[in-house]
């Protein structure tokens, strides 16, 4: 099966600077790479995805980066405020019925 | 994307008891998940709800202690058989809202604490 490994688990930056967080994922055939964004006591809500033809996609201060020859991708965002403080969860596809496999969450902390 | 709803939102059990779960969604979906999360931890796919056949569980999941039903395309129940304190978590059901997108939305859970 799959196996999703995401660094750092926690993470604490200034407003304004930015912020990465990586995954790596073992199974080469998988195609789709979602990442949530998870407030506390809410629902994982769906921020950014990225498909196995493309090497980076933006949504204003979010970006995601594939490699797929390496097996990582990473979340980036920019200009960081204290509401984008939150757990953030990196996902993969795999097998033939859509299954997800998470990375371990990161733990992003925004100080005004 | 769909809206998506779950009941109940959170619900407190005792040891050996069962407790159902319901996830109704606005349209109809083909795919439908059920996810643990257990606290502060990341979450975890328990099975796919199958409309019209038996849900495909993932390792560590078994039909005796997770039923799962899908009698059409907008519910799905789970099922948490014989309940123990380690069965406390946070339950979700997600779904695949546009068939062919792999995109995924999550209801907004159910808090289950056995005690």
């Amino acid at each position: 099966g799959e196996n999703v490994e995401q660094h750092p688990s926690t993470l604490s930056v200034q407003e304004g600077d930015s912020a990465v967080i990586k995954c790596t994922y073992s199974d080469s055939a998988s195609n789709y790479f979602p990442w949530y964004k998870q407030e506390l006591g809410k629902r994982p809500q769906l921020i950014i995805d990225i498909r196995s033809n493309v090497g980076e996609k933006k949504d204003q201060r979010i970006a995601v980066t594939l490699n797929k020859t390496a097996k990582h991708f990473s979340l980036h965002i920019t200009e960081t405020q204290p509401e984008d403080s939150a757990v953030y969860f990196c996902a993969a596809l795999w097998g033939t019925g859509n299954q997800f496999y998470f990375g371990t969450g990161t733990s992003l902390t925004v100080i005004p | 994307s769909a809206v998506i709803s779950q009941k109940p939102s959170r619900d407190i059990c005792q040891r050996g008891t069962s407790l159902t779960i319901q996830c109704q969604v606005d349209s109809q979906v083909t795919m439908m998940f059920w996810y643990r999360q257990q606290p502060g931890q990341s979450l975890t796919l328990i099975a796919t709800a199958n409309q019209g056949s038996e849900a495909t569980y993932e390792s560590g999941f078994v039909i005796d202690k997770f039923p799962i039903s899908r009698p059409n395309l907008t519910f799905s129940t789970l099922t948490v058989s014989n309940m123990s304190p380690e069965d406390s978590s946070i339950y979700l059901c997600s779904v695949e809202s546009r068939v062919g997108t792999y995109e995924q939305y999550f209801g907004p859970g159910t808090r289950l604490t056995v005690t």
